[in-house]
Formats: C-alpha cells, sequence, structure tokens
C-alpha cells in the first residue's frame, strides 16, 4: 500500500464552481500536512500547508481528519489558472522524508 | 526564486552510459534532495544530503550515487544508465533547519531519457 494516496482525476469542472478532492495516508505517526501545486512540466510548488484545525488560504481551504487519516483540499469559485496537478504531502515527524501523493490533476474550464 | 538551478535540463542517453545531473544552489542551504517524478508515482527520494559529505539514501536509491563536496553543489550520477531510470529528476533545498516545515523549493526538473 502506498503511504499516499490521492485520486487521480481528472476532476473537470466550469469556472466558477466548487471543486474537492482528498488524499489519504498510512502512517498514523505523520505529523505534518501539506499541498503542493504543480503546473504542466514544472516543478512542484507550496501551496498551503495543513493544519489541525483546518485553515484557508483565500479561495483554498484544507482540512486534515486524523481518526480516517485524510487530508482534504476544497477550491471555490475556481479560476482557469486553477488548472494544475495537486500534490498531497506528508511527513513524520523528525524524518527527513516527505511523501507525496501521485497527484490529483484539476482542469477549470471557460 | 530559490536560486537553484539544474542542469543539464534534457538529456538522451544510452543504456550503460554513466550520467550526472548537477544542482547549484546560490543560497548556501544545508539541506538538498533529489527525487523522481514518475507517472503514477509522485516524486521519490532518491538521495538527500544534510551538510558537505553528508548524505544518506531516500527510498529509491538503487542505482543512483551522490556527492556533495561544496555546499552548492549537489551531483546525481547513474553509474550505467537503465531504461528505469527514464525520468524527470528534482533537485530541491529547504531553507529552515530540517524539512518539517515541508517547504521544498524544487529546481526546475532535469528530463532523462535512456534508450
Amino acid at each position: 500500500r502506498k503511504e499516499v494516496e490521492q485520486d487521480p482525476g481528472p476532476f473537470n469542472v466550469p469556472e466558477g464552481a466548487t471543486v474537492a478532492f482528498n488524499c489519504t495516508y498510512s502512517n498514523s505517526a505523520s505529523q505534518s500536512f501539506f499541498w503542493y501545486r504543480q503546473d504542466c512540466r514544472k516543478e512542484p510548488k507550496l501551496l498551503m500547508s495543513v493544519y489541525s484545525s483546518g485553515n484557508e488560504d483565500g479561495r483554498f481551504t484544507a482540512q486534515l481528519n486524523r481518526a480516517s487519516q485524510y487530508i482534504s483540499l476544497l477550491i471555490r469559485d475556481s479560476k482557469l489558472s486553477d488548472s494544475a496537478t495537486y500534490l498531497c504531502v506528508v511527513n513524520r515527524l523528525g524524518d527527513y522524508k516527505l511523501s507525496f501523493g501521485a497527484g490529483t490533476t484539476v482542469t477549470v474550464r471557460a | 526564486d530559490a536560486g537553484i538551478t539544474q542542469s543539464p535540463r534534457h538529456k538522451v542517453t544510452e543504456t550503460g552510459t554513466p550520467v550526472t545531473l548537477r544542482c547549484h544552489q546560490t543560497e548556501n542551504h544545508r539541506y538538498m534532495y533529489w527525487y523522481r517524478q514518475d507517472p503514477g508515482h509522485g516524486l521519490r527520494l532518491i538521495h538527500y544530503s544534510y551538510g558537505v559529505k553528508d548524505t544518506d539514501k531516500g527510498e529509491v536509491s538503487d542505482g543512483y550515487s551522490v556527492s556533495r563536496s561544496k555546499t552548492e553543489d549537489f551531483l546525481l550520477t547513474l553509474e550505467s544508465a537503465t531504461s528505469s531510470q527514464t525520468s524527470v529528476y528534482f533537485c530541491a533545498i529547504t531553507k529552515t533547519s530540517g524539512p518539517n516545515t515541508g517547504e521544498l523549493f524544487f529546481g526546475e526538473g532535469s528530463r532523462l531519457t535512456v534508450l
């Protein structure tokens, strides 16, 4: 079983729609959680960290559910520029290794 | 801009040949990483370094070696390239004392094709 699993999508949504997707992790010792964004043929970049209480950054909302071992990302009022692959990243405390999911692809259409 | 450059950006080589990829950073950060990215697998850690001459293996280190003789340079070597090493290779750094903040800064990637 992979340490971090994501629905690959693609999620095809119209502009202005809300899209949400999850990421599950297998190691209950995981302590830190993040969402990265990767545009086609580009390097990944940090989108946001995920805190226990949930957090928002503009149109993006991240949630953590430790009991069920998943994190989620919700994008409101989708823009064309939100089209990308979103990578779920998990880290265990004190571990140098970050575990990446394979990514969820979102395509926003006009 | 995290000041990370990778070279070469694209390379086509033949099975059995040695290949070295270079990662150069301009900000003297301690931690550097090499990842490979393949469809369906996400990014997987090959090797990482926590200082000059201090390196350790990641989850997919077989067939790869690294060296870090200067803070700014982290080299990844494929001693004898195989077709299974066709991939996109990303170098990354963390700007803090360790990776626990989760913010990796990546280079633009090196696309390697082994024929």
